[in-house]
């Protein structure tokens, strides 16, 4: 059974450009998870999809970050325009449902604002 | 207040010795689930162990096991017998229960590293 996909695994932009991530959940995952991991600390979830609907985005700086699941399968997160305390580590994690399921994690998109 | 816990930003073992991770946690909730995840160098977050709250025993899963004391909330981590490619970073997490929105959502703790040498 192939993992979760991540892509692109690294990227560097300077402060106010724009970057998209892009994350392929296990095929047959309802829920979709997007969490933010700066270095030294735990990841904190950004936002949660059920098939193509957002559960929780309260943690999400909607001024500059943005998601989407249009189909209920692959998912994209954006920011516009980045500042240098963005930079982080994005993961992507899926899982069956919500409720008492592990959720499996892709390897993450290694994001550095200059 | 944190919510999850993990006092010790870094551990070392001898090979082949015992070591335990703490965490502690905080809820109201009667309903939760406990996560230990291993996070090697190259980055991607490896689950290892789970407690439900309601849990009688403690979780076990090869050389993992996990010591639930739920009146003191805590959930440490006992790793049995370390190996070098048990050198990594562990993350304790907690999902709140209740239905709400935030069924799912998982919070980490800070972390521990550890060492493992030969």
């Amino acid at each position: 059974e192939a993992g979760v996909a991540q892509s692109p695994r690294y990227k560097i932009i300077e402060k106010r450009q724009s970057v998209a991530f892009w994350c392929n959940p296990i095929s047959g995952h309802a829920t979709l998870y997007w969490y933010q991991q700066i270095l030294g600390q735990g990841p904190k979830l950004l936002i949660q999809f059920q098939n193509n609907g957002v559960v929780d985005d309260s943690q999400l700086p909607k001024d500059r970050f943005s998601a989407e699941r249009l189909k209920g399968v692959d998912s994209t997160l954006k920011i516009q325009p980045a500042k240098l305390e963005d930079s982080a580590v994005y993961l992507c994690a899926s899982s069956l449902g919500a409720g008492p399921n592990e959720q499996f994690f892709g390897p993450g998109t290694r994001l550095t604002v200059l | 207040a944190q919510k999850i816990t993990q006092t010790q930003p870094g551990m070392f073992v001898q090979e082949k010795e015992a070591v335990t991770l703490d965490c502690t946690y905080d809820t109201s909730d009667p309903s939760y689930g406990l996560f230990w995840y291993k996070q090697p160098s190259s980055g991607e977050m490896i689950f290892l162990i789970y407690q439900g709250s309601y849990d009688q025993q403690n979780a076990t899963e090869g050389r993992y096991s996990l010591n639930f004391q739920k009146a003191r909330k805590s959930a440490n981590l006992v790793i049995s017998a370390s190996q070098l490619g048990d050198s990594a970073m562990y993350f304790c997490a907690m999902r709140e229960g209740g239905g709400g929105t935030s069924y799912g959502k998982l919070t980490f703790g800070q972390g521990t590293i550890l060492t493992v040498h030969p």
